[in-house]
């Protein structure tokens, strides 16, 4: 079992569909990260966050810590957001960070 | 916001030859730089982690003889892949950190080894 789970695995979505990523992990953490990667493969930082909520653009983040879980969403998808979305845990002890398998998204026109 | 820049973007070469990857933070100084690998449809992979003018710290099976750390400045680090093989072909992906919890990626070197 990863430490980082994330659900769905696979998501297709129609051009202006909400969607949400969900991202749980078994142990505390210091902060927990989501990333973006492009087919082309470079890797942009989206959020990083300890608590609460954060918020950029169509994206927002959400975070419990009780529960272990976190949430990306996107509001008014567009196929340029189509993407493979990786959730990633830091540790208390350590700089490493810890990565979920990805969330492959394609939102069609 | 950060920067990380990584050089070459794509190299092919012949087995047996090495090829030498930079990761440079541009605009701000990266007390720690993390090496990673990332195969096909598969997560990213850590191989060391370095802080400037020390030695890398090189994850569990990861050859520190074969894949050469350094990081020389607080802008820049290297990895250089010595003797390169078919099976070293893949996307090696850098990040920066100047504080903790902090990575910013640069955007990979896809190395295709013939």
């Amino acid at each position: 079992k990863n430490e980082v789970e994330q659900s769905p695995q696979n998501l297709t979505a129609q051009e202006g569909e909400f969607i949400t990523i969900n991202c749980s992990y078994s142990v505390g953490i210091s902060a927990l990260h989501w990333l973006q990667q492009h087919p082309g493969g470079g890797i942009v930082s989206l959020f990083m966050l300890s608590s609460g909520k954060k918020k950029h653009g169509r994206l927002i983040a959400t975070i419990n810590i009780q529960e272990k879980h976190s949430s990306l969403h996107i509001t008014a998808s567009h196929p340029r957001d189509s993407a493979v979305y990786i959730c990633a845990r830091g540790s208390y002890n350590t700089d490493k960070l810890i990565f979920g398998t990805g969330t492959r998204l394609q939102v069609f026109p | 916001g950060a920067v990380v820049s990584q050089h070459p973007s794509r190299v092919i070469c012949k087995s047996g030859t090495s090829v030498k990857i930079e990761c440079r933070s541009l605009d701000f100084q990266a007390t720690t730089m993390f090496w990673y690998r990332q195969f096909p449809k598969q997560s990213l992979m850590l191989m060391a982690t370095s802080n400037e003018g020390s030695k890398a710290t090189y994850e569990q099976g990861v050859e520190k003889d074969k894949f050469l750390i350094n990081h020389a400045s607080l802008t820049l680090s290297t990895l250089t892949v010595t003797s390169a093989h078919p099976e070293d072909s893949s996307f090696y992906i850098c990040s920066a950190s100047a504080l903790r919890d902090e990575q910013f990626f640069g955007p990979g070197t896809r190395l295709t080894v013939l």
